[in-house]
């Protein structure tokens, strides 16, 4: 049971450049998030989904694009980066309230 | 949309005294309200919540007190350690909205030994 796992662990893009970053659950949790985190500004939600197939905006989703076409996975998409964009992105996951989330290692996502 | 801030930005306390921090929300029917603490290089992880059903809550060390009517809530860390120096951050959420959980902007706490 590895929990959330995040891929990759680090990466450098050009401005202009495209990646998608990968979230994957064992635990068969219904809701998964993807968030920025930037000093002094706390966990601010990007996209969120509520179940397979089902996807949403959060707080900051300008620049940013997302699938859930498995239940077990939640991709997050930069087609085209910019600095603003450098970043430290955790993906989480939580199946209802209790016990809340569960986050993965993190990805952090510098732009050039 | 929620709203919480969070105070205070950072916060430095001697060893074995106690440390406060505060958080406020501006959506009256948030009703799920948990703390996580994140180390230094490394995810974050849920320490302790809170329901609005209930008041207060203690776990060792650490109680969450809330106050629904003033939108406030507050996690007391007593007779602090080492190893409490970390990020704090308070978040609130409301079972209706999908279960999105929205951040305060964290407090740096460290322990002076």
């Amino acid at each position: 049971n590895a929990g959330v796992t995040q891929t990759p662990k680090f990466r450098v893009l050009k401005t202009g450049q495209s990646m998608t970053l990968l979230c994957a659950q064992d635990m068969n949790h219904e809701y998964m998030y993807w968030y920025r985190q930037d000093p002094g500004m706390g966990l601010r939600l990007i996209h969120y989904s509520v179940g397979e197939g089902t996807t949403a905006k959060g707080e900051v989703p300008d620049g940013y694009n997302v699938s859930r076409l498995k239940k077990q996975n939640f991709l997050l998409g930069l087609e085209s980066a910019a600095p603003s964009q450098t970043s430290v992105y955790f993906c989480a996951s939580i199946n209802t309230l209790e016990g809340g989330y569960t986050f993965g290692s993190g990805t952090r996502l510098t732009v050039v | 949309g929620e709203n919480v801030e969070q105070h205070p930005s950072t916060l430095s306390v001697q060893e074995g005294d106690s440390a406060v921090i505060k958080c406020t929300y501006s959506d009256s029917a948030s009703n799920y309200f948990p703390w996580y603490k994140q180390e230094l290089g490394k995810r974050p992880q849920l320490i302790i919540d809170i329901r609005s059903n209930v008041g207060e809550k203690k776990d060792q060390r650490i109680a969450v007190t809330l106050n629904k009517t003033a939108k406030h809530f507050s996690l007391h860390i007593t007779e602090t350690q080492p190893e409490d120096s970390a990020v704090y951050f308070c978040a609130a959420s409301k079972a209706s909205s999908a279960s999105k959980i929205i951040f305060g902007s964290g407090t740096r706490l460290s322990i002076r030994p």
